[in-house]
């Protein structure tokens, strides 16, 4: 069965420095990634999703992501955050569909003034 | 703004209390789920509903009920719960079980068991 681990339970940084967040997943087979945000007293969104093609994916508020199958690492960047990207993020892995997608417990990244 | 609702919010049950969840989704997606989010837990997923018909049970108690009336609803009835059932209930939706399709979440009730 599929596992993934986010490596970094909390994460502080200073409002416009670049962040990186990390995620690893345990198959080497097809997989299908994802990384999902919740803000406070909400659910979670689609932040961003590999599935074929680019290693590179961009997602929205400026979020990237790469793909790498040799390391099956999906590590989340955002080159300058603001106070407004404090959340917590989740990695999820799916190679069988969406009902089999697996989650990370999440990391909670704090922006600091 | 969600196209997933989920009522109510917050809840509040005693133990020997009766109670349900409501999840609506608007957007024409055929498969629905619940998970549960515990602190420091990942998320786990209870049911699955794919055109109205339960696809996955995630080794839930009974005391979690689920019901999908339609494409477009689904309930969790809890009864006679533990003060462990304690958890944000999240609901989702995707277009359906595809493994292309990302999921859409509401933003969940919060459930306290006393």
């Amino acid at each position: 069965a599929q596992s993934v681990t986010q490596l970094d339970s909390q994460v502080p940084v200073f409002e416009e420095a670049p962040v990186e967040l990390r995620c690893n997943y345990s198959s080497s087979v097809s997989v299908y990634l994802f990384w999902y945000v919740q803000y406070p007293n909400q659910g979670l969104q689609l932040l961003l999703k590999y599935l074929s093609g680019s290693t590179l994916v961009k997602g929205i508020n400026g979020f990237e992501a790469e793909f790498n199958k040799s390391q099956t690492s999906f590590h989340l960047r955002k080159p300058s955050v603001h106070i407004s990207d404090t959340a917590e993020y989740f990695c999820a892995v799916s190679d069988q569909g969406a009902q089999k997608l697996v989650f990370g417990q999440g990391t909670r990244l704090t922006i600091n003034p | 703004e969600t196209g997933v609702t989920q009522t109510p919010r917050h809840l509040v049950m005693g133990m020997t209390n009766k109670k349900s969840l409501k999840c609506e989704q608007h957007l024409g997606h055929n498969a629905m789920y619940w998970y549960k989010q515990s602190a420091k837990k990942p998320l786990e997923l209870m049911f699955v509903y794919n055109f109205k018909e339960q696809t996955e049970n995630n080794s839930v108690p009974s005391r979690f009920s689920p019901e999908c009336p339609n494409s477009s609803h689904l309930f969790l009835h809890l009864h006679t719960l533990q003060p462990e059932d304690s958890a944000l209930y999240l609901c989702a939706s995707s277009q359906d079980r595809d493994r292309h399709s990302p999921l859409h979440f509401g933003n969940g009730t919060r459930l306290t068991v006393t």
